[in-house]
């Protein structure tokens, strides 16, 4: 068990241009979450995944964010047009199916928009 | 709608003193799951302790106790006897049939030696 891995930890970008983060969850872990956290705030949710299905997309998330996961193994988060108010810690968790499972989550990706 | 409430938001204590994290959540699904999980300062958050919603049996586990109370809306956060590396800030969560976890805005804990 290696746990949930994010690439890259930071990631420093202009206003505008497009990133991309990638999560590997834990390998038996059929659901992967991406939640968002800003300084002195707890995880907001954006998405989730089971297996390969999209699940669920929070309202608040802009046309501008995407998500994937192929094959159901690994995710990527895609921002595009990137603006200032996007810069924030993204977090990446997985967990069993279940409702009373509990996340493990991934060191996070820092995003700063200049 | 879900909504978890942590009304402290910095605590600071000292060494080897209790210290009770309070958590108060609204929903209105009957079945439900609720989370305490902690965030030190490497920033990756860790699980801690579940409590389902037909289960108010309060439980110790180490230094760590939970006080759940449905009639409420409650689950508070005890540990006893902190410790310099209890320092980290504390989340309450909320699991429904939703499938998505809310969180709360978190607890800063400082325990100072």
């Amino acid at each position: 068990d290696t746990g949930v891995s994010q690439d890259p930890r930071h990631k420093i970008t202009k206003r505008g241009q497009n990133v991309t983060f990638r999560c590997d969850p834990i390998s038996e872990h059929n659901r992967l979450y991406w939640y968002r956290q800003t300084l002195g705030q707890g995880p907001e949710f954006l998405t989730y995944f089971q297996n390969e299905a999209q699940l669920e997309k929070s309202r608040l998330l802009s046309d501008r964010f995407s998500a994937e996961r192929p094959k159901g193994s690994f995710s990527t988060l895609e921002i595009q047009r990137t603006e200032q108010g996007d810069s924030a810690m993204y977090l990446c968790a997985s967990s069993l199916a279940g409702l009373e499972e509990k996340l493990f989550f991934g060191s996070g990706t820092q995003l700063s928009v200049l | 709608a879900q909504k978890v409430t942590q009304a402290q938001t910095e605590i600071s204590v000292v060494e080897k003193e209790d210290v009770t994290l309070d958590c108060v959540y609204e929903t209105r699904d009957t079945t439900y799951y609720l989370f305490w999980y902690k965030q030190p300062p490497s920033g990756e958050l860790v699980f801690l302790i579940r409590r389902n919603s037909f289960d108010e049996q309060n439980e110790i586990s180490g230094r760590y106790s939970w006080n759940f109370q449905k009639s409420t809306s409650s689950f508070n956060f005890t540990i006893t006897a902190s410790q310099v590396v209890d320092s980290a800030v504390y989340f309450c969560a909320l699991l429904t049939n939703a499938g998505k976890s809310t969180f709360g805005d978190g607890t800063t804990l400082t325990v100072k030696p």
